[in-house]
């Protein structure tokens, strides 16, 4: 039982570039969420799914896309990589309580 | 709204210590109470919960009690350890159904010295 996968666990990008953070889980968890982590604005959710097929924005969804085609997979894509949008990201899931469970995190730096 | 507020840090203690987190919420309806911890370089873990009014949630020596009348949740450790020294989140749940969204607080920065 791997958990919450997330890769890769580091990524530098050229402003403008595109690319697609992965993120999976083996738990069956119906819930997944994705969130930014900067230092002095705690954790800020971009986008969640409540299940397969189904997505919704959360507090800063502009400039990020997901979907959700599968119960076990939740990619975040960066349509045109901005400096603002360096950041360490962390993939989550959900069991029927609530607890939430984390990926290690990808640090992304944007030049 | 909902939000959660914690103390802000960072707090640092000498090793076996008696630590105070404190966590207090606004929330509609009954929400659910969470605390995580985020060791340096890694993702969070939830550390203890607790659901209801009066439910005291522990694990690995951390306490915390859902008080609704103060709407706190402060966290507690009798004696605490160099390897505790880590970040602590506050959350909160109200959520219905498959929507499991969590209210954050900021975090609070732990470094204990042996």
């Amino acid at each position: 039982n791997a958990g919450v996968t997330q890769t890769p666990k580091f990524q530098v990008l050229k402003t403008g570039q595109s690319m697609t953070l992965q993120c999976a889980q083996d738990m069956n968890h119906e819930y997944m969420s994705w969130y930014r982590q900067d230092p002095g604005m705690g954790l800020r959710l971009i986008h969640y799914s409540v299940g397969a097929g189904i997505t919704d924005q959360g507090e800063v969804p502009n400039g990020y896309n997901v979907s959700r085609s599968t119960t076990e997979d939740f990619p975040l894509r960066l349509l045109s990589a901005a400096p603002s949008q360096t950041s360490v990201y962390f993939c989550a899931s959900s069991d029927q309580a609530g607890s939430q469970f984390f990926g290690p995190g990808t640090r992304l730096t944007v030049l | 709204g909902n939000s959660v507020t914690q103390m802000e840090g960072p707090v640092t203690l000498s090793e076996e210590a008696f630590l105070t987190i404190n966590c207090t919420y606004t929330a509609t309806g009954y929400p659910s109470l969470f605390w995580y911890v985020q060791y340096p370089g890694e993702g969070l873990q939830l550390l203890l919960k607790a659901t209801k009014a009066d439910d005291k949630g522990s694990n690995k020596g951390f306490e915390a009690t859902y008080r609704k009348e103060t709407t706190s949740f402060h966290l507690e450790k009798g004696s605490v350890q160099v390897s505790d020294s880590a970040v602590y989140f506050c959350a909160l749940s109200v959520s219905p159904g498959n929507n499991r969204k969590l209210i954050w607080g900021l975090g609070t920065s732990l470094a204990v010295n042996p």
